[in-house]
């Protein structure tokens, strides 16, 4: 079946520092990938989103390639801020409705 | 523009009594509607999801129930709850119009619920 999968949290960096958070999925046919984001005591949010191979998905200083090679969607951000502490959830959809969720990764971002 | 309500925020509940959480969706039509349950520290697991007026899909087993009684209305319930019931509950819609494949889901507060 579909699955995804992240890296393990928490992540703890200190401002300006460089983010990756790694995401590689498992799907039959051309999924598309999605990242969004939790913010402590509230709902989950798009962050940003990629549909085909070789996409790459921004918002908010975020980026993430989708690569088929190697089945992966890594979330990448140059400088992070203090305002970026969430949990972070790697997504695909390979069917009509379904929205297969990784496990979440708590990023903590120290001033 | 489209919004997502549900209520209440928070809830305690003691063992054995009953549950009613409640999704309304606004700005949209005949949306996909979707119960998610985030248990402490773990991700998120699909409950129930639903395509139109009382067409309600079950993905796992479990001590909940799901309604739709109106377009743009999704109820999650129990008759009794469980300590294991305790959770985040997320309400979510997605557009049916247009290509399912790569619409994404738009998410409510969630409710905390705490089973004592």
């Amino acid at each position: 079946g579909n699955s995804v999968t992240q890296m393990e949290g928490p992540v703890t960096l200190s401002e300006e520092a460089f983010l990756t958070i790694n995401c590689t999925y498992t799907a039959t046919g051309y999924p598309s990938l999605f990242w969004y984001v939790q913010y402590p005591g509230e709902g989950l949010q798009l962050l940003l989103k990629a549909t085909k191979a070789d996409d790459k998905g921004s918002n908010k200083g975020f980026e993430a390639t989708y690569r088929k090679e190697t089945t992966s969607f890594h979330l990448e951000k140059g400088s992070v801020q203090v305002s970026d502490s969430a949990v972070y959830f790697c997504a695909l959809k390979a069917g009509a409705q379904k929205l297969v969720f990784g496990q979440g990764t708590r990023l903590t971002i120290n001033p | 523009s489209q919004t997502i309500h549900q209520w209440p925020a928070t809830l305690v509940q003691p063992v054995g009594s009953p549950l009613s959480l409640e999704c309304t969706v606004e700005g949209t039509s005949n949306p996909n509607l979707y119960w998610y349950r985030q248990a402490a520290g773990r991700g998120l697991q699909l409950l129930f999801y639903s395509v139109g007026i009382g067409q309600i899909s079950s993905e796992v087993p479990q001590n909940l129930s799901a309604s739709r009684p109106q377009d743009r209305q999704f109820i999650l319930s129990s008759k009794k709850l469980l300590l294991s019931d305790s959770g985040f509950y997320l309400c979510a819609w997605s557009d049916p119009a247009g290509s399912s494949y790569n619409s994404p889901l738009h998410f409510g507060n969630g409710t905390r619920l705490t089973v004592t």
